[in-house]
């Protein structure tokens, strides 16, 4: 099975700072990589599909980049609504897997 | 739009089965995927399996003899059965549709718990 870690496993920003989450495959998942954010109380929604393209509706501050085993979400300038969990997901090949969730807390 | 609005919370003993719907409306059923998730409380994402509602053809996870998942076209509803229930299955499940190996709109969540 295909192991996907993440981090940091939380991190503290301001307003307007630019943040970068990593996620990192166990084996070669090309650009099968998807990422989620999870607020509170809420169902994940999808920011990032094939690594680095821009689900309709997500604000272009979101960015995503990486394929084979290393990849990264950026948010180029944090929002308040932004302070949430993120979570990465290969569906190279199954079982699916999530990486484990970068909280993502006001400083 | 695209919705999927899952049935109300369960309670379950241990040892019991559960089955949680999904229901969809606003697109063609048949051209997409559903998949389960799951959270426990407290909890990261663990992903149960997925059905492709085209051929029925399922992919599960580590709890893959004790899930099976299914659709009913008639009904474009979906089903996650979990038998044999433990507290450690006590979780919100989601379903969401895949498109192109992208879960990209999800239910509300199911809230399931296993008591005694």
């Amino acid at each position: 099975d295909i192991q996907m870690t993440q981090s940091p496993s939380s991190l503290s920003a301001s307003v307007g700072d630019r943040v970068t989450i990593t996620c990192r495959a166990s084996q070669s998942i090309a650009s099968s990589l998807s990422w989620f954010q999870q607020r509170p109380g809420k169902a994940p929604q999808l920011l990032i599909y094939a690594a680095s393209s821009l689900q309709s509706g997500v604000p272009s501050r979101f960015s995503g980049s990486g394929s084979g085993t290393d990849f990264t979400l950026t948010i180029s300038s944090l929002q308040p609504k932004d302070f949430a969990t993120y979570y990465c997901q290969q569906s190279y090949s199954s079982p699916w897997a999530f990486g484990q969730g970068t909280k993502v807390e006001i400083k | 739009q695209v919705q999927l609005v899952q049935s109300g919370p369960e309670v379950q003993k241990p040892g019991a089965s559960v089955k949680v719907s999904c229901k969809a409306s606003g697109y063609t059923f048949t051209n997409y995927g559903i998949t389960w998730v799951r959270q426990a409380p407290g909890q990261g994402l663990e992903w149960m399996g997925w059905i492709s509602v085209y051929n029925g053809n399922t992919y599960y996870g580590h709890n893959q003899d004790r899930v099976t998942m299914t659709t009913d076209t008639s009904t474009s509803t979906a089903y996650m059965e979990l038998r044999s229930l433990t507290s450690d299955d006590t979780a919100v499940y989601y379903c969401a549709r895949v498109s192109g190996g992208n879960p990209d709109y999800w239910g509300q969540g199911t809230l399931v718990t296993v008591s005694s």
